[in-house]
């Protein structure tokens, strides 16, 4: 069975600083690899996404990830947040295909708050 | 709103009452997830539907747990004799699967649960 480590649980950052919030995978086969979003009040929304291909992948608002396949990693980033940033963002894989090829196993999340 | 819907948005209900939840995915989309996520984790899967077939439950499904996708349309999520620990959000999700690989699942705002 797939798990997801978030190495975070609350990073508080001002306004301008950089972002990178780690994510790392444990599955022995090809997988899909999500970062969600959860803004306060507001459901989870993908903010972006890696299938295959080039493994630095954009998502909305600015954020972009890396897949690192030799390190079972997919960290978010973004250069400069704002405070509209602050949320909670959960990493989250599905396996490509076979045994549990439809479940999304997430990390416990990571609490970013922005201040001004 | 074309999006996922969850009714209702909150319960509260005594230990030991039946409690009924609805989900109605995005129209087209022939997958239905349902998670549930407690305070400090992810979301944490538990059942699927392909159309009107449930293909999977997770072990966190008891037996108290139910639920239905008739003509695959909406889903209901049934929780009997409810106790304190099913005090959780219960999410609902839904995607679309054409082919091979796994589709974005897009989620509902969630019906909280209070069991008192």
């Amino acid at each position: 069975a797939q798990s997801v480590s978030q190495h975070n649980h609350h990073v508080i950052l001002s306004e301008a600083a950089s972002l990178e919030l780690g994510c790392n995978y444990s599955y022995g086969g090809t997988v899909n690899l999500f970062w969600y979003v959860q803004y306060p009040g507001q459901h989870l929304q993908l903010l972006l996404k890696y299938f295959s291909g080039d493994p630095l992948v954009k998502g909305i608002k600015g954020f972009e990830a890396e897949f690192i396949k030799s390190k079972f990693s997919f960290n978010l980033r973004k250069p400069s947040v704002q405070w509209s940033d602050t949320a909670e963002y959960f990493c989250a894989v599905i396996p490509y295909s076979g045994a549990g090829s439809y479940q999304l196993t997430f990390g416990k999340g990571t609490k970013l708050s922005v201040i001004p | 709103d074309t999006g996922v819907s969850q009714d209702p948005r909150h319960k509260i209900t005594k230990r030991g009452q039946n409690v009924t939840f609805r989900c109605d995915p995005i129209s087209e989309h022939n997958r239905l997830y349902w998670y549930r996520q407690t305070l400090g984790q992810g979301p944490e899967f538990l059942t699927y539907f392909q159309n009107e077939a449930q293909l999977e439950k997770s072990r966190l499904l008891s037996d108290r747990f139910s639920a239905e996708r008739p003509k695959g349309s909406f889903s209901t999520l049934e929780i009997q004799r409810t106790e304190q620990g099913d005090s959780a959000m219960y999410l609902c999700a839904s995607s679309h699967i054409a082919g091979v690989g796994q589709g974005e699942q897009f989620f509902g705002p969630g019906t909280r649960l209070t069991v008192l």
